[in-house]
């Protein structure tokens, strides 16, 4: 059963257009959530997180957006650039009882176009 | 910061063999690692989370005498895939995090580049 889901699984962005990448989740006890950016070879590099607590959490170019209610978060790149042409993977965690446990999504590849 | 590094990054070795992995962190203190394995199209799945100097928790279904685990340092970690066989193969990562200060269940995991391993 997935947890977290992401449905696209691949995104075209012009560069310094803005790319949205979504990520739902269907378990209402996970109260924190990373996105991840992972290149081929190479493992998963933490990219920003967001508490239960927040609705929005902005690092740099890089926006996290969470909506509880839909339980649906999004990540914004504004402006895009080519280097960012990557997979993202959104993750989440439950707190308390599964704070070690983190559920990934399958991934989106994003891809920036020159 | 917050560099971790697993070795080796692919293996390949018959069927019978047992394989060592480690995982380390290089500049940070890693209370706590976990390891992880991917299915070709799917995502990462939690094997074991290992605390610096105690017995890994591993989840259900994941055989703790197949997978074993020791965490012998704060820096470093070691997934041993005894007797593997050919459905071992896969896609193992280690992630870390660091347990310092504050609500460490928010601290972010990092995570190496992985190991592809195959038994023939």
């Amino acid at each position: 059963d997935q947890q977290v889901k992401q449905n696209s699984p691949s995104l075209s962005v012009q560069e310094g257009r803005i790319s949205i990448l979504n990520c739902d989740y269907t378990n209402s006890m996970f109260d924190y959530f990373l996105w991840y950016k992972k290149y081929p070879a190479e493992g998963p590099t933490f990219l920003i997180s967001i508490s239960s607590i927040k609705d929005k959490n902005e690092d740099g170019r890089f926006t996290v957006f969470l909506n509880k209610s839909a339980k649906h978060l999004s990540l914004h790149i504004v402006p895009s650039q080519p280097g960012d042409s990557a997979v993202y993977f959104c993750a989440a965690s439950a707190g308390q009882t599964g704070a070690n446990n983190l559920f990934f999504g399958t991934g989106t590849r994003l891809t920036v176009i020159p | 910061g917050a560099v971790v590094s697993q070795h080796p990054s692919r293996v390949i070795c018959k069927s019978g063999t047992s394989v060592k992995i480690e995982c380390r962190s290089l500049d940070f203190q890693a209370t706590t690692m976990f390891w992880y394995r991917q299915f070709p199209k799917q995502s990462l799945m939690l094997m074991a989370t290992s605390n610096e100097g105690s017995k890994a928790t591993y989840e259900q279904g994941v055989e703790k005498d197949k997978f074993l685990i020791n965490h012998a340092s704060l820096t470093l970690s070691t997934l041993t895939v005894t007797s593997a066989h050919p459905e071992d193969s896969s896609f193992y990562i280690c992630s870390a995090r660091e347990g310092k200060g504050g609500d460490y269940r928010h601290q972010p995991q990092h995570f190496g580049d992985g190991t592809r391993l195959s038994i023939l």
